[in-house]
């Protein structure tokens, strides 16, 4: 069964960095994933596609600082020099033929 | 400019039916994979719902028999017919149009969600 999984929050100062993982479920550790973001009382925002590579394109308007890597069965999203406006729900998600996984999304907090 | 507007949420019944639409701008929605997502209150994202551009449809376990997704090419506009409404299908819904690429898919534009709350 294909499930992501995420850790219920992070957080870190403002300026500093933060990294959060999504872990594919075992015999999926080849799949792309997306990670969205939301903020508070907002609709989610497209952050970007990440490979099983590391490999990675951002949505239109996403600034540098967001960053994804991969390792395995492990999709990663770094956020540099964390801004106020950062802090949000983080989602991974990924596909299979006809449905669509989410993960149950990490709760960042700028501190 | 992508743009997605929902429209259609309200109070229903349990039981009940409503219509959710979905009017985009800046692109064709028949060209393109287009998916409904929910979020119950303080809950996290639920896949609902694709129409693929070939027409071919797909459900989330949760809806299958009740919902039913469906597009107007001349309104360029996205709809989801929910039937047999339950409690528990009180959410946000969210219109995303989806993209695919090197055999993904994912949602790379989102409306910004209507409300469905299904109570007596």
């Amino acid at each position: 069964q294909l499930v992501l999984t995420q850790s219920p929050s992070a957080s870190a100062s403002l300026g500093a960095s933060v990294k959060l993982t999504c872990t594919l479920s075992s015999g999926h550790s080849s799949y792309a994933i997306a990670w969205h973001q939301q903020q508070p009382e907002k609709g989610p925002r497209y952050l970007m596609k990440l490979n099983s590579d590391g490999s990675h394109s951002k949505g239109d308007g996403i600034p540098d600082r967001f960053s994804g890597s991969s390792s395995g069965a492990e999709r990663y999203l770094t956020i540099s020099s964390l801004q106020s406006e950062d802090e949000a729900d983080y989602y991974c998600q990924t596909w299979g033929t006809g449905t669509y996984v989410f993960g149950t999304g990490t709760k960042v907090t700028v501190l | 400019e992508v743009q997605l507007v929902e429209s259609g949420g309200g109070l229903v019944q349990p039981g009940g039916s409503l219509r959710l639409s979905c009017a985009a701008s800046g692109f064709t929605v028949s060209s393109n994979y287009m998916s409904w997502v929910r979020q119950a209150p303080g809950k996290g994202l639920e896949w609902v719902s694709v129409i693929y551009s070939g027409g071919s449809t797909y459900y989330a376990d949760s809806v299958k028999g009740r919902f039913t997704i469906s597009r107007d090419n001349s309104k360029n506009t996205l709809y989801l017919q929910m039937n047999s409404l339950r409690a528990e299908d009180t959410a946000v819904y969210y219109c995303a149009r989806d993209h695919c690429s090197g055999g993904s898919c994912y949602q790379n534009y989102w409306g910004q969600g209507t409300l469905v709350t299904v109570s007596s």
